[in-house]
């Protein structure tokens, strides 16, 4: 296991259509991130799973985004009726909830672009 | 106000020189802070964790906390251009997921 995998790694679409991001954490850890980054700005959460369960959303997050982690391993977060707004960068992080301490491994993030 | 707050630089320092970044937070009841670092189009990457009121070095950081006062830094002692990165100061504020500031850019001039 090399680490947290995400892809696409770039995504360019047009305006209105629905763009699906997936990230596969690290084998063993049990708790999966989702932050958002634009530029010059650090990364702002979006959503948390523990397992399958989706314990946590952002009031920033727009109903338009929508994710699961339907085995408790892999996750998606899927964008509908995109907006250029949504441009940014998209990070998958992961951790194992024994490991005490919220420290977090990140992805490569996927970078969409609306256009 | 934010909860997390940097200055967002750029900070520049000459190669071999002490960097200081600086950051503070608004939730006094948070326990652990850390300090990520991240390159220009990658991904961030931890370099600090810290838990109790005092300094924590490893090799050429350092980073300081002092919950009464509810600040945060990191100084990189000898400073190279490879330190060039934009540096996070992330906060767990208890609410499951760390809390990021906007970063602070630091160059590092050779």
């Amino acid at each position: 296991d090399t680490g947290v995998s995400q892809d696409p790694r770039h995504k360019i679409t047009k305006r209105g259509q629905n763009v699906t991001f997936r990230c596969d954490p690290i084998s063993e850890h049990n708790r999966l991130y989702w932050y958002r980054q634009t530029l010059g700005q650090g990364p702002e959460f979006l959503t948390y799973f523990q397992n399958e369960a989706q314990l946590e959303k952002s009031r920033l997050l727009s109903n338009r985004f929508s994710a699961e982690r339907p085995k408790g391993s892999f996750s998606t977060l899927e964008i509908q009726r995109t907006e250029q707004g949504d441009s940014a960068m998209y990070l998958c992080a992961s951790r194992q909830q024994s490991s005490g301490a919220n420290v977090l491994t990140f992805g490569a993030g996927s970078r969409l672009t609306v256009l | 106000q934010k909860e997390v707050e940097q200055n967002s630089g750029p900070l520049s320092v000459p190669e071999g020189a002490i960097a200081s970044l600086n950051c503070t937070y608004s939730d006094r009841v948070s326990q652990s802070f850390f300090w990520y670092r991240q390159y220009s189009g990658k991904s961030p990457e931890l370099i600090m964790s810290i838990y109790s009121n005092g300094d924590k070095e490893d090799g050429r950081f350092t980073a300081q906390l002092n919950k009464a006062s509810q600040y945060v830094s990191l100084l990189i002692r000898d400073s190279q251009p490879s330190d060039s990165a934009t540096y996070l100061c992330a906060v767990d504020t208890g609410r499951r997921a760390l809390t990021f500031g906007s970063g602070t850019r630091l160059q590092v001039q050779p």
